[in-house]
């Protein structure tokens, strides 16, 4: 089973930060929450990744909660190419990778 | 640099036959795992390979298998197919398998089992 939870869909409009939540409730102490897109049958495409502080890259940035039980991946000018299916997972060393169904989103012009 | 290369892109099979399927890591990353994708189950790792090793295996039947050479490259193998073998599979590559270690995915393999 996934060890996250994402809602469904989102929509988003041009030009505006789109926020997509996840739960981790049972993430542990040495896990990191990593966050992919897969963009229409391609291969998933890396987007970031942290453990417990703030992160952000060219691509977007990742806030997690302190308690480390959730966290946000923000586009903060999503644009059309943005949508996506996101997926968000945790994991640590060579444990297995469990995506859950992810978060549709659809950026809207 | 490159990127992770799967060969070949398009396969289709009938029932009961075997396929290989490749996938060539970036340069310098050793652990290579794999995922199948389905519209039903969506995406769920199949096996994770390290220095030749398989360090983790997903919960699919022994018709499933794979392997590592020294060089990185892998291989994964479906027996006796069935139409539910249908999907499109998907190799990523890191540089280790421990700590945070963003893996690159493939563009996969789509296979249809007639």
């Amino acid at each position: 089973d996934a060890k996250t939870t994402q809602p469904p869909s989102m929509d988003c409009a041009e030009g505006r930060a789109a926020n997509l939540p996840c739960n981790h409730s049972t993430i542990s102490g040495n896990e990191y929450v990593y966050w992919y897109r897969q963009i229409h049958s391609q291969g998933p495409q890396y987007i970031i990744h942290g453990l417990k502080n703030n992160e952000t890259n060219e691509m977007a940035s990742l806030i997690i909660t302190e308690d480390r039980k959730s966290s946000t991946l923000i586009l903060p000018h999503a644009t059309l190419r943005d949508t996506a299916v996101y997926y968000c997972i945790v994991r640590v060393g060579y444990q297995k990778v469990t995506f859950g169904t992810g978060t549709k989103l659809q950026v809207i012009p | 640099k490159a990127g992770v290369t799967q060969t070949p892109r398009y396969l289709i099979k009938t029932r009961g036959q075997q396929v290989t399927l490749s996938c060539s890591p970036i340069s310098g990353h050793r652990s290579v795992s794999w995922y199948q994708q389905t519209p039903g189950q969506g995406l769920q790792f199949l096996f994770e390979y390290f220095s030749e090793t398989q360090r983790n295996k997903g919960n699919f039947p022994g018709r499933f298998s794979g392997r590592q050479f020294s060089n990185s490259r892998s291989e994964m193998n479906v027996s006796t197919l069935e139409l539910g073998d249908s999907a499109l599979y998907l190799c990523a590559s890191s540089l280790t398998t421990g700590g945070a270690t963003e893996a690159f995915f493939g563009q996969g393999t789509r296979l249809t089992v007639v």
